[in-house]
């Protein structure tokens, strides 16, 4: 089975710094993807960004990317001029790509930006 | 965007009641999903559904729960007879397919408080 683990539950940041966000993961796949997904106040589940794992080009959204090492079952975020929006909980998620459909979150970053 | 939909926001119950949690996916989506998170820990899959019947669960998904998609637009979460254990946010989520570049909508959640 597959896991995921976020190994910081909180971080801090001043605006406009960057940030980055650890996820580890462990699978025997080779194949799969990896999501970050922002989780507001409002407690909806916003995708960030995504990443298929046979793609080496690191995935970018604006000011989000990531920093996919594939040996090392890593898979970080970062945000790069962070605003006071960026404000959330941030989870890791990993899907395989055979067949089932389901989503393995981690327990989640909770991320500050401070003004 | 188009979002799914979720009802209601908030839900209170007592302890061996029965409780339906609704949701209506995207309107062109084939895939539906149901989500939880216990507050302060990670998002769990509880089921997915696909062609009108369940196509994964997890273990947390027993005999109290059942899916149904009862109309074509509406895709319920039932709980026949609540425990405790089971406050927490629930979320619907859903996609069109399972291409490699299908998003999962995820709707904003029912807080469904348990006492």
């Amino acid at each position: 089975a597959q896991t995921v683990t976020q190994s910081q539950p909180e971080m801090s940041v001043q605006e406009a710094e960057t940030v980055t966000l650890s996820c580890t993961y462990d699978t025997s796949e080779n194949n799969y993807y990896l999501f970050w997904y922002k989780q507001p106040p409002s407690r909806q589940m916003i995708l960030v960004i995504r990443q298929e794992a046979y793609k080496q080009q690191n995935a970018t959204e604006n000011r989000f990317s990531v920093n996919f090492q594939k040996a090392a079952k890593s898979f970080s975020l970062k945000i790069s001029d962070s605003q006071l929006g960026d404000t959330a909980m941030y989870f890791c998620a990993f899907k395989s790509n055979f067949g089932n459909e389901k989503l393995t979150f981690g327990t989640g970053t909770r991320l500050t930006i401070i003004p | 965007e188009p979002e799914v939909t979720q009802t209601p926001s908030h839900q209170v119950t007592q302890m061996g009641q029965e409780v339906i949690l609704r949701c209506v996916p995207i309107s062109n989506h084939l895939y539906f999903y149901w989500y939880r998170q216990i507050l302060g820990q990670k998002v769990e899959f509880l089921v997915s559904f696909y062609n009108n019947e369940i196509s994964e669960k997890s273990e947390i998904f027993d005999d109290q729960f059942s899916v149904e998609r009862p109309d074509g637009s509406n895709f319920t979460l039932k709980i026949r007879s609540t425990k405790l254990e089971d406050s927490a946010m629930y979320f619907c989520a859903s996609r069109r397919g399972t291409g490699r570049n299908e998003k999962l909508f995820f709707g904003s959640g029912t807080q469904l408080s348990v006492l």
